[in-house]
């Protein structure tokens, strides 16, 4: 079992429309998250990170937490065509070691 | 505020050479980890370094070191490459207070 999952996709939405990203993490004793969104040919930039469970809302984006269910999921409202990028869940554990997901690949279309 | 710097952005190696790649911190940061990214096996964690330690290790073979200087640039050394090592290679910098890590350009390694 991976320490950090996501689906691939590629996840398709419409211009406007919220895109709904997903994580899932196995170690239950983690307590920092993160999702970073990488351009094609581009290194990870940081788009939020979230420490507590529930809400955490920057502009278009809104990360959500439940420890219980080792969940993780990122809303982006109001989809535009430069949010096309892949997004990288990551999860640092007690030890202080960073998990990354695979990514999943987000089109938006115009 | 200068970024997380990286060099060389683009090399190209032969099979069993050796190769090392740099990296200067955000200013004021003193961890820096390093990962490997491939199309096939997505981010994985290479090694952390905090204050000249390696605090933090992956499930790589030991043909990759690294090590950390005082002033705390960190250096990844690859030897006895192999055509597998093809890969972005990114460090990511942290400060000892912060948690969250930013990301250098990367080197982009060709091995043929």
């Amino acid at each position: 079992q991976k320490e950090v999952e996501q689906n691939s996709g590629p996840l398709s939405v419409p211009e406007g429309a919220i895109a709904s990203l997903n994580c899932t993490y196995s170690d239950r004793g983690s307590q920092s998250f993160f999702w970073y969104r990488q351009y094609s040919g581009k290194s990870p930039e940081l788009i939020m990170s979230i420490y507590s469970n529930g809400d955490k809302e920057d502009g278009r984006f809104t990360a959500q937490l439940n420890k219980a269910s080792q969940y993780v999921s990122l809303l982006i409202r109001d989809s535009q065509p430069s949010d096309s990028a892949t997004y990288l869940c990551a999860v640092k554990n007690n030890f202080n070691k960073f998990y990354f997901g695979s990514g999943t690949k987000l089109n938006v279309k115009p | 505020k200068a970024g997380v710097t990286q060099t060389p952005r683009y090399l190209i190696k032969t099979r069993g050479q050796q190769v090392t790649l740099s990296c200067s911190p955000i200013s004021g940061h003193r961890s820096v980890s390093w990962y490997q990214q491939t199309p096939g096996q997505g981010l994985q964690f290479l090694f952390e370094y905090f204050s000249e330690t390696q605090r933090n290790k992956g499930n790589f073979p030991g043909r990759f070191s690294g090590r950390q200087f005082s002033n705390s640039r960190s250096e990844m050394n690859v030897s006895t490459l192999e055509l597998g090592d093809s890969a972005l290679y990114l460090c990511a910098s942290r400060d000892s207070q912060n948690t969250e890590a930013f990301f250098g350009q990367g080197t982009r390694l060709t091995v043929v």
